[in-house]
């Protein structure tokens, strides 16, 4: 059974780099089969699609936030990560990562970031 | 960006009635090459993150309860669970995967 699981910090201050990561267990992050995504919900935002990465490297991003994000993949350690620059308090959310082919399943446990100096 | 809509925005149902929720794309999610839909539904508990119940608009994931079920054209969806136990409370979302970027609906909250 596939799981996914977030870390990173909970705290970034505005304008700095927001990073997590999201490791992969009980499958393969190099598999063809699927989207590894990442996921934010908010009050104000709702669910919200930030991007996804393909086994082979490709991405896809949300166009909203494509000047910010970049999304990479770590066969070796079989996760993938999130980079959010110049963040700022209306990036605070929950963070989850999920596995995709159409719709999303499973997703991780989320992790909450909130953007406060 | 496709626009999904969902109504209501909350429901409160008796244990043991039907509750349907609905959702509307702004373009038909009807791809001609697969002819399905590309409509999903999830559930979300307090403190949990979705869990998707229906893909292709009418596919149960594997697990899912048979109470339910999904339905709709190519722009009009339902999401219908039929004899509601204490555990379907939750937010319900639906979501495209029609087009990039995948989007959702605003949910919709179902209390007893």
């Amino acid at each position: 059974q596939v799981q996914l699981q977030e870390s990173g910090p909970g705290l970034v201050k505005p304008s700095e780099t927001l990073s997590l990561t999201c490791t992969v267990s009980g499958g393969s992050v190099n598999s063809g089969r699927y989207y590894w995504s990442w996921i934010r919900q908010s009050p104000g935002r709702g669910l919200e699609w930030i991007g996804y990465i393909y086994y082979s490297g490709s991405t896809n991003y949300n166009p909203s936030l494509k000047s910010r994000v970049t999304i990479s993949i770590d066969m070796s350690k079989n996760q993938f990560s999130l980079n959010l620059t110049s963040v700022t308090a209306a990036d605070t959310a929950i963070y989850y990562c999920a596995r995709g082919r159409g719709g999303f399943d499973p997703w991780g446990q989320g992790t909450l970031v909130t953007v406060s100096s | 960006d496709i626009v999904m809509t969902q109504s209501p925005d909350s429901l409160a149902v008796s244990l043991g009635e039907r509750a349907t929720i609905y959702c509307k794309s702004s373009q038909s999610l009807l791809y001609l090459s697969n002819n399905k839909k590309h409509l999903a539904w999830y559930q979300q508990k307090p403190g949990q993150p979705p869990k998707l119940l229906i893909y292709w608009a009418y596919t149960r994931e594997s697990g899912v309860p048979d109470r339910f079920s999904g339905s709709g054209s190519e722009t009009d969806f339902s999401l219908t669970i039929s004899g509601l136990q204490a555990e379907d409370v939750a937010v319900y979302y639906c979501q495209q995967y029609y087009d990039v970027p995948p989007t959702f609906g605003q949910g919709t909250k179902l209390e007893i």
